[in-house]
């Protein structure tokens, strides 16, 4: 019945690592996103991809790399990961509204991601 | 970069008033504003959409939108303890799929 799922749910790890998240929708959009929530809450997109295809990049470092294998599913690697990574990561998807315009998103229940 | 600007709170009011939050943003050219619910430890919940100038009501929840003064602004009519959360505004970028957020409204409704 998950409309977004995402896993894992947390992930601790030392610093250097590399480490990947998974997220797959069974909403049938066409659009996925990955965004980062810092702890001041402040929730920034970091990748958006539509029916596959990278459509935002947002001055990520290219330690991180999405990839879709499919329309239902966006995963984030991200290679020797740094203190400042640390945050949670949510994943979304979202559909066009309708006559009014604009996209509804969904958000997935996020990763909390700690690195020591 | 687009800015959305919110009063990072936290708002108090008491059970059954209206709560009021507001956003500000930077760019004249977005035409599509949302309201998300996040409650501590959770994921965003949208609340409500708004496109045109005026205002739109939903049970409780009455959006706001001035596009010449760049607002947009939530009333949560009767609120109840659990409105308590926090409150994000989000901008989408026209016909780009990409959404800025604001850092959020904290919400505390005392009982």
């Amino acid at each position: 019945d998950t409309a977004v799922s995402q896993t894992p749910k947390y992930l601790v790890t030392q610093m250097g690592n590399d480490k990947s998240i998974k997220c797959e929708q069974n909403l049938g959009h066409d659009t996925m996103y990955w965004y980062k929530q810092d702890s001041k809450k402040f929730l920034k997109i970091m990748f958006s991809y539509n029916n596959k295809e990278l459509i935002i990049n947002e001055t990520v470092p290219n330690r991180f790399s999405p990839k879709s294998p499919d329309k239902a599913h966006l995963n984030l690697h991200i290679n020797s990961l740094e203190l400042g990574d640390s945050a949670v990561y949510f994943c979304a998807s979202s559909v066009p509204t309708g006559t009014e315009g604009g996209d509804t998103q969904y958000f997935g229940p996020g990763t909390r991601l700690t690195v020591l | 970069q687009k800015e959305v600007e919110q009063n990072s709170g936290p708002l108090s009011v008491p059970e059954g008033a209206i709560a009021s939050l507001n956003c500000t943003y930077s760019d004249r050219v977005s035409q599509s504003f949302f309201w998300y619910r996040q409650y501590s430890g959770k994921s965003p919940e949208l609340i409500m959409s708004i496109y045109s100038n005026g205002d739109k009501e939903d049970g409780r929840f009455t959006a706001q939108l001035n596009k010449a003064s760049q607002y947009v602004s939530l009333l949560i009519r009767d609120s109840q303890p659990s409105d308590s959360a926090t409150y994000l505004c989000a901008v989408e970028e026209d016909n780009f799929n990409k959404f800025y957020f604001g850092s959020g409204t904290k919400l505390n409704v005392k009982p």
